[in-house]
């Protein structure tokens, strides 16, 4: 079981906006920065959003992360074919002193 | 251009230890805040910390593999290794290592490598 609690999976239509929380605690998300990872089948994940809602450089601005509290949320607008892809949130655990993940959210486009 | 890349055996024997090496360029772990960590990925599931080493040598470790995890590097030669004892099938997964950025954040990943625990 995973330490950050994610939707196992979410589905919409192309160019419509989906969402993917993360829920965490206050030894996590509520006292650390929350990053975001993209992971396409068979391949390494990738950076998405880092410090909650940062974009590293190449990644596309459809993408949007946010956070409040002990909880984070990744926004896709514009949704496309090229995003079906699985999604994990991470954040530092000051309690177990290590870096902890979410379980992952398989995003489907209809 | 930052990279990593992950290199060891493909097939290990339960109770074995396995050692992984991390290859990368681009970037060196004398420098002051630069971290190396290794997440591993069971086939089907979710990424899972492993450990992480900083440039001053600070390590740290899965509390619930502590016990079977070592993780060292080598300045000299661009690498992190990473070891792991007492093998089981449930350890079979990709393995991967990648580039600490700020926030904990691991901004450059290697492709990974596939480890099957098999007799």
């Amino acid at each position: 079981q995973s330490v950050l609690t994610q939707p196992p999976s979410v589905s919409e239509a192309p160019r419509q906006r989906v969402t993917i929380s993360c829920s965490g605690s206050s030894s996590n998300i509520g006292n650390n920065a929350v990053n975001w990872y993209q992971q396409l089948p068979g391949k390494a994940p990738k950076l998405l959003i880092y410090y909650d809602d940062l974009l590293p450089s190449g990644v596309s601005d459809r993408f949007s992360g946010s956070k409040s509290g002990t909880s984070a949320s990744l926004a896709i607008s514009g949704l496309q074919s090229e995003d079906e892809a699985d999604y994990y949130c991470a954040a530092w655990d000051d309690r177990l002193n290590v870096v902890v993940f979410g379980g992952g959210t398989k995003l489907t486009v209809l | 251009q930052i990279t990593l890349k992950e290199s060891g055996p493909t097939l290990v024997k339960p109770t074995q230890t396995l050692t992984l090496t991390c290859t990368f360029s681009g970037f060196s772990l004398s420098t002051s805040g630069v971290g190396v960590g290794w997440i591993r990925q069971p086939p089907g599931k979710a990424l899972e910390w492993l450990a992480l080493i900083y440039w001053n040598d600070d390590k740290r470790y899965s509390p619930s593999l502590k016990s079977r995890l070592t993780i060292t590097k080598d300045t000299s030669k661009n690498q992190v290794v990473l070891t792991m004892t007492n093998m089981d099938p449930v350890d079979t997964a990709t393995y991967y290592c990648a580039h600490l950025h700020i926030a904990a954040a691991l901004d450059y990943w290697g492709q990974g490598t596939l480890v099957t625990v098999s007799s």
